[in-house]
């Protein structure tokens, strides 16, 4: 069945941090991948996608992740993070041969001022 | 862009109690999701409608869970009669495909059973 596994449950970072949260999917077919982020009060939003093309993408107040396809891997990274930062953050995976786009259980970023 | 609206935003009832969330996409979005989100755990899909019909609802506790999407717009989930265990989030979401799947969601109703 498909998974998709967030390493990280916790992450406490100062600001000015560099971040890194990785994501890993089981599924052996082409997908499209997101990162969603959920700030405190807030709605679930999109931070960013990949569907095809730069395995790089490039997404909202300087995030990016990257897609490796041998690893089954999208990885959310920021080189310097700041206290607005702080939120949940969720990898979530859609395969293009169904309908059903799968969740990680997110992880929590709490970033100290 | 007005956004996906939920209602209601809190609910409190025992269990044995039946209860209803309503949901209104965003407008011309086709797709609608149901996900229930269980604290600490990332959204788990209840059911998914394209328009009117249902797409998925492969996860859906069909014994004790119903859902509705009237007309292709408004959508309503049902719980009846509840558990303990369903205390949780209940996400609306709503999809354009032409944007690309990506799923805009509503700000939740949590429920609380006990």
């Amino acid at each position: 069945a498909q998974s998709v596994s967030q390493h990280n449950h916790h992450v406490i970072l100062s600001e000015a941090a560099s971040l890194e949260l990785g994501c890993n999917y089981s599924y052996g077919g082409t997908v499209n991948l997101f990162w969603y982020v959920q700030y405190p009060g807030q709605h679930l939003q999109l931070l960013l996608k990949y569907f095809s093309g730069d395995p790089l993408v490039k997404g909202i107040k300087g995030f990016e992740a990257e897609f490796i396809k041998s690893k089954f891997s999208f990885n959310l990274r920021k080189p310097s993070v700041q206290w607005s930062d702080t939120a949940e953050y969720f990898c979530a995976v859609r395969n293009t041969g169904g309908f059903k786009t799968i969740f990680g259980a997110g992880t929590r970023l709490f970033v100290k001022a | 862009e007005a956004g996906v609206a939920q209602s209601p935003r809190y609910k409190i009832i025992e269990k044995r109690q039946s209860v209803a969330f309503w949901c209104n996409p965003i407008s011309g979005h086709a797709t609608l999701y149901w996900y229930q989100q269980i604290l600490g755990q990332g959204p788990k899909l209840l059911i998914q409608f394209q328009n009117n019909g249902v797409v998925d609802d492969s996860q859906l506790p069909k014994d004790r869970f119903s859902a509705e999407r009237l007309k292709g717009v408004d959508s309503t989930l049902k719980i009846q009669p509840a558990k303990l265990e369903d205390s949780a989030v209940y996400l609306c979401a709503s999809t354009l495909e032409a944007s690309g799947y990506e799923q805009y969601f509503g700000p939740g109703t949590r429920l609380t059973v006990t």
